[in-house]
């Protein structure tokens, strides 16, 4: 099977600031690639897809770029609502859906 | 709005079975592939299991495979997730999830989940 690696596992940040989150697939995937945003007692929400399309409804401030097996989540002026943990997951050679360890953006 | 109810959750001993339902609402649900997913706590999520809009085609993870089964009744818009022979390490939150439909797997929407606890 294909794995994900995301880093940091963890990262602290301030309100405003701009944060990198990268995900790295042990096999090339193309550009088969997602990322989901969770916070505490709640689902995942998917942000992006296809690496970097931006999901209807998601603030502008997220994007997502990379391909073949490096890929990038960067949230520029990083907002209060934006602290949570965030998941990378990729879409293809299924089964199966495998999903990265998760960043945790933290004050 | 699409919505997604899943229900059925409980506190289970090893070796019994449970199933799991999901009411979706809000959108056509037999133009969507349908997914459930589950969360251990802390953990990463963990895809179990994937069927088609028809449910001609079904999928599942190497380690519920043989185990669960997973359905779906288009007349009443419900997904279903049969566990058997259930395991401690089945222990999760279990979430169902609607299929974005582009081609590949990704999830644009999930339900609350339902807990299901395996306990002796």
């Amino acid at each position: 099977d294909i794995q994900m690696t995301q880093s940091p596992s963890s990262v602290s940040a301030s309100v405003g600031d701009r944060v990198t989150i990268t995900c790295r697939a042990s096999q090339d995937i193309s550009r088969w690639l997602a990322w989901y945003q969770q916070k505490p007692g709640k689902a995942p929400q998917l942000l992006i897809y296809a690496a970097s399309s931006l999901q209807s409804g998601v603030p502008s401030r997220f994007s997502g770029s990379g391909s073949g097996t490096e890929f990038t989540l960067t949230i520029s002026n990083l907002q209060p609502e934006d602290f949570a943990t965030y998941y990378c997951q990729r879409a293809n050679s299924f089964p199966p859906l495998a999903f990265g360890g998760g960043t945790k953006v933290e004050i | 709005e699409v919505q997604l109810v899943e229900s059925g959750g409980d506190v289970v001993q090893p070796g019994g079975s449970l199933r799991l339902s999901c009411a979706a609402s809000g959108f056509t649900f037999d133009d969507y592939a349908m997914h459930w997913v589950r969360q251990r706590p802390g953990k990463r999520p963990e895809w179990v299991s994937l069927i088609a809009w028809d449910g001609g085609l079904k999928y599942y993870a190497d380690s519920v495979k043989g185990r669960f089964t997973i359905s779906r009744d288009n007349n009443k818009n419900f997904l279903y997730l049969h566990m058997n022979s259930l395991k401690d390490e089945d222990t999760a939150l279990y979430y169902c999830a609607k299929d974005k439909n582009s081609g590949n797997y990704y999830f644009d929407s999930w339900g609350q989940g339902t807990l299901v606890t395996v306990s002796s």
